[in-house]
């Protein structure tokens, strides 16, 4: 039962545009979400995160989104550069255990 | 900028053999957490620890696979016997305190069973 979910495995944006990855979840008990991005050969790195009270959260150039009652979260990199090409992973995470679940992954390849 | 630590970072093996991971974690991370990521797929959690104790082993195949971290710092994570479907990156993950969602990932340790 995949909990979260990732429907886009890879998506190419030009550079300087946005890049938009989204991720859905089912179980409604999640209530901290989080993206992760990971480079090939390397362990993921943390990139931004909410908490369900919030829809939105901003840190430079990234911004998370969170509709609740769709059960959806988008990441928006604006603008998007080529050093941002790595696969992006959805995680959430429920208020009474800290493991994350984490989603199968974006791969984002921003061209020039 | 302070790191989790893992080696090695490769290791090749037969099957039926042992294998052992280390992890070291961020200075001060009482939380250390180990996750198996299978190709194509996100990284699914094997084991939790806060300090020297564990949280969370649901999803740890207990008859091949065991987890310690004796004085709640540094972690040790076992295969015996290494199986064919065992092949896999294993990370380790720390965080300052068990309810944060922002932990902080090891570089892995690529795992091939022959």
């Amino acid at each position: 039962d995949q909990q979260v979910k990732q429907n886009s495995p890879s998506l190419s944006v030009q550079e300087g545009r946005i890049s938009i990855l989204n991720c859905d979840y089912t179980n409604s008990m999640f209530d901290y979400f989080l993206w992760y991005k990971k480079y090939p050969a390397e362990g993921p790195t943390f990139l931004i995160s909410i908490s369900s009270i919030k829809d939105k959260n901003e840190d430079g150039r990234f911004t998370v989104f969170l509709n609740k009652s769709a059960k959806h979260l988008s990441l928006h990199i604006v603008p998007s550069q080529p050093g941002d090409s790595a696969v992006y992973f959805c995680a959430a995470q429920t208020g009474t255990a800290s493991k994350l679940t984490f989603g199968t992954g974006t791969r984002l390849q921003v061209t020039l | 900028e302070a790191e989790v630590a893992q080696s090695p970072r490769y290791k090749i093996t037969e099957k039926s053999q042992a294998v052992a991971f280390w992890c070291d974690p961020i200075s001060g991370h009482a939380t250390l957490y180990w996750y198996r990521q299978i190709l194509g797929q996100g990284p699914e959690l094997l084991v939790q620890f806060q300090d020297e104790s564990v949280v969370d082993d649901s999803q740890l195949p207990k008859d091949r696979f065991s987890a310690e971290r004796l004085k709640g710092v540094d972690s040790t994570l076992k295969i015996q016997p290494a199986e064919l479907g065992d092949s896999a990156m294993y990370l380790c993950a720390s965080s300052p305190k068990i309810r944060t969602g922002d932990q902080y990932f090891g570089p892995g340790t690529r795992l091939l069973v022959l």
